[in-house]
């Protein structure tokens, strides 16, 4: 079975505050694709990172990063120094080729910056 | 280029009424995915099409809800006898192929439904 568990629900930091999103997931694949996804208030799903699972590499990307680790089976999201317009819900998600090419949604983590 | 869009952005439609939902998805894109989120809450699956294959209709919650997609391109998401509990938004999504997930999903701006 496919499951993404973000069990943060609401998280609150201060402006340039750095942050970790966590996200757990589960398969028994050994091909998957994570996902980040960002929706704003506007309400629109913003495409954030793909990984595969066979590339365990770190990624950063201006004041994101993603720590992804087989191990304990996370792809946990970090914004460093975060900003107000970082307000948003996170969505992480799997997909592998098992899945009937369907994409697995954690339940979000809502976070707010506060000025 | 230009993203996925969604029409209407509002609808709000008394109970037992039918609505038409419809999307449009970014161009090239084989894969087109319909999803549920009610307030405060995550995605909830309902379809998604692939080319010309028959689609995955597993989602659906009720034989009430059904999609189809014509031409490979626009898809139309249709709610017969609307009930309260329909009310949510309903996102579109599409991606290049669906290739278990090597692609990622680009999600149109969202239709939000209200049932009076």
């Amino acid at each position: 079975a496919q499951k993404v568990t973000q069990a943060q629900t609401e998280i609150s930091v201060v402006e340039k505050e750095d942050v970790t999103l966590d996200c757990v997931y589960e398969t028994r694949d050994t091909t998957y694709y994570l996902f980040w996804y960002k929706q704003p208030p506007s309400g629109e799903l913003v495409f954030l990172i793909r990984r595969n699972s066979f590339d365990e590499q770190n990624e950063i990307s201006g004041r994101y990063s993603w720590n992804f680790q087989k191990s304990t089976s996370s792809f946990n999201f970090t914004i460093t120094a975060s900003q107000v317009v970082d307000s948003a819900v996170y969505f992480c998600a799997l997909a592998s080729p098992n899945t009937g090419n369907q994409f697995y949604f954690g339940t979000g983590t809502s976070l707010t910056v506060i000025p | 280029g230009a993203g996925v869009s969604q029409s209407p952005s509002n609808k709000v439609t008394e109970k037992g009424k039918d609505v038409e939902l419809r999307c449009d998805p970014i161009s090239g894109h084989t894969a087109l995915y319909w999803y549920r989120q009610s307030l405060g809450q995550g995605l909830e699956f309902l379809i998604y099409f692939q080319g010309n294959s028959a689609p995955d209709k597993s989602g659906l919650p009720s034989d009430r809800f059904s999609a189809e997609r014509t031409g490979g391109s626009v898809s139309t998401l249709t709610i017969q006898r609307t009930q309260q509990e329909d009310s949510a938004v309903y996102l579109c999504a599409s991606s290049l192929s669906l290739a278990g997930g090597r692609y990622e999903q680009y999600f149109g701006p969202g239709t939000r439904l209200t049932v009076t």
